[in-house]
């Protein structure tokens, strides 16, 4: 099993809103990633955990907020976005966060719309 | 990691061989090449990742260069559903991180 699954595929939120988007994966995998990707655009990377703690933030406004309660979920948390956040956000994972020889497998990510 | 360059778009005619270059001339050596594809509108698959060695799996075949300064990714028996955008990346950071460039639009024709 090779799954990463995310919820919600679709998600429309206004901008006082407040959502979530999840992720999960049963592979026993101990790196998970968050990573956004605007139409046409290649994914760009958010976040990354390391052992369920987070080990990279690549500059991400605090509108964005990752949590990863274990090591088969990950969360990511959305507060006060603005219209230009609209993206696909997809969530990866990989077996070991240490070494550079492990492939991520993705989900189909969640296709976010702000009104 | 080292930056990768890809052209932009490719075409190929279905049930043939579709062959995606890829050059990453700054590549050092512990740095692995993956390749990755998107279909319209979904997460990015996994299609192969070497260090040095040709690999071959159920999917296509990697093909590395001596000097590792460029490879390429061969599809042997292309199909209408290989269409997708192929990412050539070279991981070298530790945490796993993916940085994705542009990709090859592969376009393949009937």
């Amino acid at each position: 099993d090779t799954e990463v699954t995310q919820t919600p595929k679709h998600l429309v939120m206004g901008m006082t809103n407040k959502k979530s988007l999840k992720c999960e994966q049963h592979m026993g995998h101990r790196a998970m990633y968050w990573y956004k990707q605007k139409a046409k655009k290649p994914p760009e990377l958010m976040f990354v955990y390391s052992y369920e703690k987070l080990s990279i933030n690549e500059s991400v406004p605090s509108r964005f907020s990752p949590e990863c309660p274990n090591s088969s979920l990950l969360n990511l948390h959305l507060h006060a976005l603005q219209p230009e956040d609209s993206a696909l956000y997809l969530c990866a994972s990989s077996q070991d966060p240490l070494t550079r020889n492990t492939e991520a497998f993705f989900g189909q990510g969640t296709r976010l719309t702000v009104v | 990691d080292a930056k990768t360059t890809q052209p932009p778009s490719m075409d190929c005619a279905e049930g043939r061989a579709a062959n995606l270059p890829c050059n990453h001339s700054t590549i050092s050596g512990n740095e692995y090449v993956y390749w990755y594809r998107q279909i319209h509108s979904q997460g990015p698959q996994y299609i192969i990742h070497g260090l040095k060695n040709n690999e071959t799996n159920e999917m296509a075949s990697l093909i590395i260069t001596e000097d590792r300064k460029s490879s390429t990714l061969i599809l042997p028996h292309a199909t209408l559903r290989d269409t997708a955008v192929y990412y050539c990346i070279v991981r070298g950071s530790t945490l796993g991180r993916l940085y994705f460039g542009r990709g090859t639009q592969l376009t393949v024709w009937p």
